[in-house]
């Protein structure tokens, strides 16, 4: 079964410290891998696309990693701000159908 | 700009009646879509469209109906059939084929009083 978990649920740091959110799947054959930031009340709007062959890949202080043997990604936030208060949304495509696996988001607070 | 329109970005719905959502993009997309968000939950799919006068059933596609008559709209009917509508629900437009990603509109809170 095609599943998209992220870990953590919700998370709480203070303003300049660095997180990282996880993004593990079992989607096959994979076509591509984006992480989406969600804020409040608003759709969400991409920040990253992986393809299979791509390790890593860098948005400002965003920076994603891609393992297509273990299925797995993280999206790592340098020196966060307040503004990064968000819910974080891993989706993964396969290769086949017309299809989107969602994954249901990491809520991450920053903190004076 | 190019981009994708929901509206109202707010609406209040009576138990019984029906209600219609608007999505309208100017970006050239084929494809449109509608996802219902719940808290604590993924976006799940509710219908989607690759091609005018054409759509598909998501995976919660009972209680809601659509409508893709042009390219540049998608609006979404809740339905009385509907048992459970309010919700967050969100619009997307994509370029046909899996390396092209969402554009999402700024979704639609809709309750029921």
């Amino acid at each position: 079964k095609n599943q998209v978990e992220q870990s953590p649920q919700s998370l709480i740091i203070l303003e300049g410290k660095n997180c990282t959110l996880q993004c593990n799947y079992t989607v096959s054959p994979f076509s591509n891998l984006r992480w989406y930031k969600q804020d409040t009340g608003r759709g969400p709007v991409s920040l990253t696309i992986m393809t299979f062959s791509e390790n890593t890949k860098s948005n400002g202080r965003y920076t994603a990693t891609l393992d297509a043997d273990t299925k797995q990604s993280s999206l790592h936030i340098t020196a966060s701000q307040l503004s990064d208060s968000a819910s974080y949304i891993c989706v993964v495509s396969p290769n086949t159908g017309n299809q989107f696996y969602f994954g249901t988001g990491t809520s991450l607070t920053v903190i004076p | 700009d190019g981009g994708i329109t929901q509206s109202p970005k707010y609406l209040f719905r009576k138990e019984g009646q029906n209600v219609t959502l608007s999505c309208e993009q100017n970006l050239n997309h084929d494809a449109m879509y509608w996802y219902r968000q719940d808290p604590g939950q993924g976006l799940r799919l509710i219908y989607y469209s690759q091609i005018v006068n054409d759509f598909q059933k998501g995976d919660i596609a009972e209680g809601y109906s659509v409508s893709r008559e042009k390219k540049e709209s998608f609006p979404l009917t809740v339905t009385s059939a509907q048992k459970n509508p309010t919700a967050f629900y969100l619009c997307a437009s994509s370029m046909t084929g899996r390396h092209y990603g969402y554009t999402f509109g700024s979704g639609t809170r809709l309750t029921v009083v």
